[in-house]
């Protein structure tokens, strides 16, 4: 069964800093790897998708890296703005099915 | 394309009531996915469909718990009798394979928060 971890829980920096979010899984015979955000009381809204054939993958500020071999992910968030305050949630993808962590919950200082 | 679209989006019930989620994918998406949501348990996948069949339904936690996809376009999830510990915010997820064995992201609807009082 796969396991995904993700740390730290909670993350607080100010506007301006660059944010570094890690993901591990247990089992590396993944198809894909996608990065979520999800704001209070919203759903789930999709960053970054990186196929097991990619090393990374990169989207405005946001850049997503993956090592399979070492079962870990990290998302990259440059220049951290207020409104990027919500919880990142990693999750693998094994066989069509996604398992998530359990995220990041990330709060921006102005 | 309106995205993934889920009803209601609250419910509440009392204890022992049927309920019926609603879930509308994204059009030609043949994957589809239903999750619940807790603070204690995170994201469970339940179930989830490919050309409207259901593919794996592990994650379902008791037979009170149904699903269907009657067509591409809509599926249900039931629960029958309702009880207070199946409360949380239910997703609904759609789509498409890659043709190489896997599938491309998942888009997820706004969710139903259900309380079963």
């Amino acid at each position: 069964k796969q396991e995904v971890t993700q740390i730290p829980a909670a993350l607080s920096v100010p506007e301006g800093e660059n944010l570094v979010l890690n993901c591990s899984f247990t089992d590396s015979a993944i198809y894909n790897l996608q990065w979520f955000r999800q704001d209070p009381g919203k759903g789930l809204t999709s960053l970054l998708l990186i196929q097991s054939s990619q090393r990374e993958q990169t989207s405005g500020r946001l850049n997503a890296s993956l090592d399979k071999s070492s079962g870990r992910s990290t998302l990259y968030i440059a220049a951290s703005q207020p409104g990027d305050s919500a919880t990142y949630l990693c999750a693998v993808g094994n066989d069509y099915k996604l398992s998530f962590g359990a995220g990041t919950t990330v709060t921006v200082r102005a | 394309d309106a995205g993934v679209i889920q009803s209601p989006r609250h419910e509440v019930t009392e204890m022992g009531q049927e309920v019926t989620l609603r879930c509308k994918p994204i059009s030609g998406h043949d994957y589809l996915f239903w999750y619940r949501q807790t603070m204690m348990r995170g994201l469970e996948l339940l179930i989830y469909f490919n050309n409207n069949v259901p593919i794996d339904d592990s994650g379902m936690p008791e037979d009170r718990f149904s699903a269907k996809m009657p067509n591409a376009s809509f599926s249900t999830l039931k629960i029958q009798p309702s009880e207070p510990r199946d409360s949380a915010v239910y997703f609904c997820a759609s789509s498409s394979t890659t043709g190489r064995g896997s599938i491309n992201e998942q888009f997820f609807g706004p969710g139903t928060r259900l309380t079963v009082l």
